[in-house]
């Protein structure tokens, strides 16, 4: 079965950094798109960031230049970097394996907050 | 690309829902759905506008044409009541794009 499990979430002040965690199974992860989307309190779902198997990557503009996407296919991890972190990104972050421009599976999640 | 749905939508058990997601053209792109209960993941239930995943009971349908995606939940059931989403790849920038979603109310 795929399982997708998120990790590195936690409570952080504005303007601080987070490093997420995604650790995968059940799928060949190497040859598999991969993203994150998150969810603020009470609000919807919001895509942040894709890696494709080639390394071909794409943000939101909400957070380019402060998130950084990235996968270590040997330990079947994705990651995301959260930098100048603002009390708007607080929510909770999913990873999500894509099956071509869809979303197929998605981790539990884990919860970042950040505080002013 | 900005696609739209109805905040909520109401429907009493056995009857039918129909979840709508507009955009400019939107039959022209593939919809995904995905359904939300509270605290839980989102869960894909249909997919290339009216494929099903192993598991999704048939009473989930999906069409799309036109500037409306529609999500057809037949014989509703109260287990049904969540928070759904679609979901559209925007191919002009490469980002995806979610509707802001709707809630089902099951009465």
């Amino acid at each position: 079965d795929v399982q997708l499990l998120e990790s590195g979430g936690g409570l952080v002040k504005s303007g601080g950094s987070l490093r997420l965690s995604c650790a995968a199974s059940g799928f060949t992860f190497s040859m598999s798109g991969l993203s994150w989307v998150r969810q603020a309190p009470g609000k919807g779902l919001e895509w942040l960031s894709s890696i494709s198997s080639g390394y071909e990557i794409f943000y939101a503009d909400s957070v380019k230049g402060r998130f950084t996407i990235s996968r270590d296919d040997s330990n079947n991890t994705l990651y995301l970097q959260l930098s100048s972190l603002r009390a708007e990104d607080t929510a909770t972050y999913y990873c999500a394996k894509r099956m071509g421009k869809y979303f197929e599976y998605w981790g539990q999640g884990t919860q970042v907050t950040v505080s002013s | 690309y900005v696609v739209t749905q109805p905040p909520s939508v109401s429907v009493a058990p056995g009857k039918t829902a129909s979840i709508a997601c507009g955009g400019n053209n939107i039959g022209s792109r593939a919809v995904h759905w995905y359904q939300q209960k509270s605290g839980r993941a989102p869960l894909l239930v249909i997919y290339l506008d009216s494929d099903r995943p192993s598991g999704i009971p048939e009473r989930f349908s999906g069409s799309n044409s036109g500037n409306t995606a529609t999500l057809t939940i037949s014989s509703v059931e109260a287990g049904d009541e969540a928070d759904y989403y679609c979901l559209v790849w925007d191919r002009d920038s490469d980002h995806w794009v979610f509707g802001g979603g709707t809630k089902l109310t099951v009465l």
